[in-house]
């Protein structure tokens, strides 16, 4: 257990309201990513993170914005949901405190329904 | 930009066997590294085994094993004497040398019977 938990880890809402997903690593990692999962494409690169105000986007990122504000939370808007954005979200952490550890490390996942 | 393909999306294995999962990639890179992660019906995802490209050495972890053929760009993962907590989507994965973030494969199905 590398210490990372999301929330919340189940939410149903409605198009065009806007949801906030939450990633907590208690790890001191440096780097922290936000990817999706769908069937037929594995998971996929939202955002991430490269320390504390420094984000990146990924191959899948409109519609999409996070903030890192602290190290150990990353989270993820989606500022209006629409229905292709149901999926399954994980957070992951990598790097460790130096940045230089190989692994990415992937909290429990939150499955997102927009309705 | 590197992709990875899984060409099997579902495989099956009968308990005790070796069952061999494919996984192809494209990169113009000579740095890299690849994975394999377990994904049971728990949704954990689970590192199951890491193979360093300048490694000529094919990675070893218990009953898993990787078959990596660099001028191929092939990295499959054979699984002997077959589990059933083996069962799971696996997925293989991409991650540049100079880099942090992963490129994933679609995944394959791994159903064991017993």
């Amino acid at each position: 257990d590398a210490g990372i938990t999301q929330s919340p880890r189940h939410k149903v809402t409605e198009t065009g309201t806007p949801v906030t997903l939450r990633c907590h690593q208690t790890e001191n990692h440096r780097y922290m990513y936000w990817y999706r999962q769908d069937p037929g494409h594995g998971l996929r690169l939202i955002h991430y993170s490269y320390g504390v105000k420094d984000t990146d986007k990924g191959e899948v990122s409109d519609g999409y914005s996070v903030s890192r504000s602290k190290t150990e939370d990353f989270l993820l808007t989606l500022e209006s949901a629409t229905s292709s954005q149901t999926s399954v979200y994980f957070c992951a952490i990598s790097g460790g405190p130096s940045g230089r550890g190989l692994e990415q490390f992937f909290g429990p996942g939150t499955r997102l329904t927009v309705l | 930009a590197q992709t990875v393909t899984q060409s099997q999306p579902e495989m099956s294995v009968q308990e005790a066997e070796t069952v061999t999962l494919s996984c192809t990639y494209d990169t113009s890179e000579s740095d890299y590294y690849l994975f394999w992660y377990k994904q049971p019906p728990s949704r954990q995802m689970i590192l199951v085994i890491r193979q360093e490209a300048y490694k000529q050495q094919n990675a070893t972890e218990n009953r898993f094993s990787v078959n990596f053929q660099k001028a191929a760009k092939s990295f499959s993962l054979k699984i002997s004497d077959s589990q059933l907590g083996d069962a799971a989507m696996y997925f293989c994965a991409y991650r540049s040398a100079g880099g942090n973030k992963l490129v994933f494969g679609a995944g394959t199905i791994l159903r064991v019977k017993s």
